[in-house]
C-alpha cells in the first residue's frame, strides 16, 4: 500500500524566501508528526497533530514555522523569511492512533531543504 | 526530559558476524522504546520495539533488541550481519507516562558491515 509522500523531495530558497513543505500521510492515520534532521545527526520534533488538531508545537524553532493540518488528513509545513539554519531534510510520520496508543511512526522520505 | 545516547558513532563489522548496536536512555516514567534504520536517500523504517513484557523483542530482517531496566539499555543486535544490513540506526525513546507525543532519537550509528 501507499506510504507517508513529501513533496517536493528537494527545494532551493533564497535566503529570506517562504517554502511550503506537503506531507500526504498514510490513509487513516491519526497522527502526524513533523521532525526535522540536520545533517548527520537524529530527526528533532517539530510538531504533532491528532486529526486536525495540533496538539503539541513545542518544538518549532521560532515563529517564522507553521504548520496546519486543516482536514485531518494532508499536512503542510510553511517556513517563512527562511534562514540558512533552516537548511535540513523535514521528515514527515504518520502513526495510526492517537494518544499513548501511538506506537511506531511511518516515515517519508523527507525533504531537503537548502537555503543559499 | 527524555534523552537517548547512541555512543558509537560508527560500527564495523564483518558479514556473517554479529553484530551490536547500542543505546541508553533516560525518561522520568516508563520508556516506549524503538529501532529505526535509515537507508540513503530514504526515510525512517522502523525495525522494533519495546512496549511492555518480554524484555527480549525480536522485529524485521532478523534484528532484536533487549530492554533492560536497570541499566537503561536497549542495544540492538543481529546474530549474522549482511552487508545489506549496512546503514544508519537511530534509537528512540517516549515516555511511557507522559502523555505527550515528543518522540526523542539518538544521533545515529553507521553500521558498516564488511563483505
Amino acid at each position: 500500500g501507499a506510504g507517508v509522500s513529501q513533496s517536493p523531495r528537494y527545494k532551493v530558497a533564497k535566503r529570506g524566501q517562504d517554502v511550503a513543505l506537503r506531507c500526504d500521510p498514510i490513509s487513516g492515520h491519526v497522527s502526524l508528526f513533523w521532525y526535522q534532521q540536520a545533517l548527520g545527526q537524529g530527526p528533532e520534533f517539530l510538531t504533532y497533530f491528532q486529526n486536525e488538531a495540533q496538539l503539541d508545537k513545542s518544538g518549532l524553532p521560532s515563529d517564522r514555522f507553521f504548520a496546519e493540518r486543516p482536514e485531518g488528513s494532508v499536512s503542510t509545513l510553511k517556513i517563512q523569511r527562511t534562514q540558512q539554519e533552516d537548511s535540513a531534510v523535514y521528515l514527515c510520520a504518520s502513526s495510526l492512533t492517537g494518544g499513548v496508543l501511538s506506537y511506531e511512526q511511518y516515515f517519508g522520505p523527507g525533504t531537503r531543504l537548502t537555503v543559499t | 526530559a527524555q534523552s537517548v545516547a547512541q555512543p558509537e558513532d560508527q560500527v564495523n563489522v564483518a558479514e556473517g558476524n554479529p553484530l551490536t548496536v547500542k543505546c541508553t536512555y533516560s525518561v522520568s516514567g516508563n520508556p516506549y522504546l524503538f529501532w529505526y534504520v535509515q537507508y540513503p536517500n530514504r526515510g525512517l523504517q522502523f525495525l522494533l520495539k519495546y512496549i511492555t513484557g518480554d524484555n527480549l523483542v525480536k522485529g524485521s530482517y532478523g534484528f532484536e533488541a533487549e530492554f533492560n531496566k536497570s541499566q537503561t539499555s536497549f542495544h540492538l543486535k543481529k546474530p549474522s550481519a549482511l552487508v545489506s544490513d549496512s546503514a544508519l540506526y537511530f534509537c528512540a525513546v517516549r515516555d511511557r507516562d507522559n502523555y505527550g507525543q515528543n518522540f526523542v532519537f539518538g544521533p545515529g550509528t553507521r553500521l558498516s558491515v564488511l563483505p
